[in-house]
């Protein structure tokens, strides 16, 4: 099982849509998980931290399910501008490096 | 005023040549990252340096030599290319205490020919 697993992509979805991204991590362990976000042939950004009792930042939701080690993006009202890769990274406590999934494309269409 | 900055942005040479990019970073982090995303993108970490020490070593091949000779700068020279090593090298920066949050640069398109 890879260690951390994202749906495969693309997503192409209408403008206004909502989407939803799952990813799930293998190492129980894991303390600290977060969302990038990777525009084409640019280099990653951070989008959002992933805290246990779920966090919301205007259109994006970000949940986490330590119990079944699993973690999701909700993107509400798509706009042209979401069209990205989304990375779920997640990290080790007491290492210092992010272990990132293979990313899921997102394509919004007019 | 570009946060962490890398050169060169596009590096395409022979098989058997070496090589070097740089990266330097003006945020004041204390730690500094290579990563390699491969043709199937996945981002996969190569070295870590916290204050100029070395902290992680992945497996990566040993033609793979990291230089740090201050905090805010972190090279990477590659001896001998080889084709598998066609690659977007993205270096990144954080502070202590903060390790998830990275700040890339633009990335270096690595083409071997």
């Amino acid at each position: 099982r890879k260690e951390v697993e994202q749906d495969p992509g693309p997503f192409n979805v209408p403008e206004g849509a909502t989407v939803a991204f799952n990813c799930t991590y293998s190492n129980s362990a894991s303390q600290s998980f977060f969302w990038y976000r990777q525009d084409c042939r640019k280099e990653p950004k951070l989008l959002m931290s992933v805290y246990s009792s779920g966090n919301e930042d205007g259109r994006f939701t970000a949940q986490l399910n330590r119990a079944s080690q699993y973690i999701s993006l909700l993107i509400r009202d798509s706009k042209l501008s979401d069209s990205a890769t989304y990375l779920c990274v997640v990290n080790l406590s007491g290492y210092s490096t992010l272990t990132f999934g293979k990313g899921t494309m997102l394509l919004v269409s007019p | 005023d570009t946060a962490v900055s890398q050169t060169p942005k596009y590096l395409v040479t022979q098989m058997g040549n070496d090589k070097s990019i740089k990266c330097e970073q003006n945020l004041g982090h204390d730690t500094m990252y290579w990563y390699k995303q491969d043709s199937k993108k996945f981002l996969k970490i190569m070295f870590s340096y916290n204050n100029k020490e070395l902290i992680i070593n992945e497996t990566v091949p040993n033609r793979f030599s990291p230089k740090s000779p201050d905090k805010a700068h972190l090279n990477l020279h590659i001896n001998s290319l080889e084709l598998g090593d066609s690659a977007v090298y993205f270096c990144a920066s954080s502070s202590t205490g903060e390790g998830e949050k990275l700040f890339f640069g633009s990335g270096t398109q690595l083409s071997v020919l």
